[in-house]
């Protein structure tokens, strides 16, 4: 079983590039979430996703836009990446309120 | 300010030894997990709690709802056991996890 899969691994950009981070879940779960992991923070949610075709902000969405046109796939997408948006990026599903949350294995993004 | 709070930040201990890591939380929620983040970054799910106790061989997990507190508690911890553990509680309200900045622990042969 796949569970939840994350493209790509690792990703270098300069500031002002663009770029797509791909969320792909084969559980059929409703819920998709995107977070960023810093030193010394919490996961903090950026953007997450209750079903097909919606989606909502989360606490740091800022500089960062989303799309849920399958259930299957939550892509977050940087429009003109900025230093501060290095990080590493944790996509997760669920089915709440009695589901475990289930992680990608994490992208790595550094902004220089 | 945090909705959850971990101690301690940082802990090391001898292999064998008994752990306990400690989650409290702020907010209504109707569920409490414990994550697990090894070195190389893949995050998993150890437990999901709404009420009591549960065990998962040498990890136990406990929580009182009235208190707002949770443990992880380790027996005979072993150095595969060293890594992040993250407690994480879905709030009642809205369906959104919040997360404590983790606990890192490392087990020493």
């Amino acid at each position: 079983n796949a569970g939840v899969t994350q493209t790509p691994k690792f990703r270098v950009l300069k500031t002002g590039q663009s770029m797509t981070l791909l969320c792909a879940q084969d559980m059929n779960h409703e819920y998709m979430y995107w977070y960023r992991q810093d030193p010394g923070m919490g996961l903090r949610l950026i953007h997450y996703s209750v079903g097909e075709g919606t989606t909502a902000k989360g606490e740091v969405p800022d500089g960062y836009n989303v799309s849920r046109l399958k259930k299957q796939n939550f892509l977050l997408g940087l429009e003109s990446a900025a230093p501060s948006q290095t990080s590493v990026y944790f996509c997760a599903s669920s089915e709440p309120p009695n589901s475990p949350l289930h992680f990608g294995n994490g992208t790595r993004l550094t902004v220089t | 300010k945090n909705e959850v709070e971990q101690s301690p930040q940082n802990l090391t201990a001898q292999e064998g030894e008994f752990i306990t890591i400690n989650c409290s939380y702020s907010v209504g929620i109707s569920a409490l997990h414990w994550l697990q983040q090894h070195p190389g970054g893949g995050i998993v799910s150890l437990f999901m709690l709404s009420s009591g106790k549960k065990k998962h061989g040498r990890l136990i997990a406990t929580i009182n709802i009235q208190e707002k507190h949770s443990s992880l508690h380790i027996t005979a911890s072993h150095p595969r056991d060293s890594a992040v553990y993250i407690c994480a509680v879905l709030r009642n309200t809205g369906n959104q996890f919040y997360f404590g900045t983790g606990t890192s622990l490392t087990v020493i042969p």
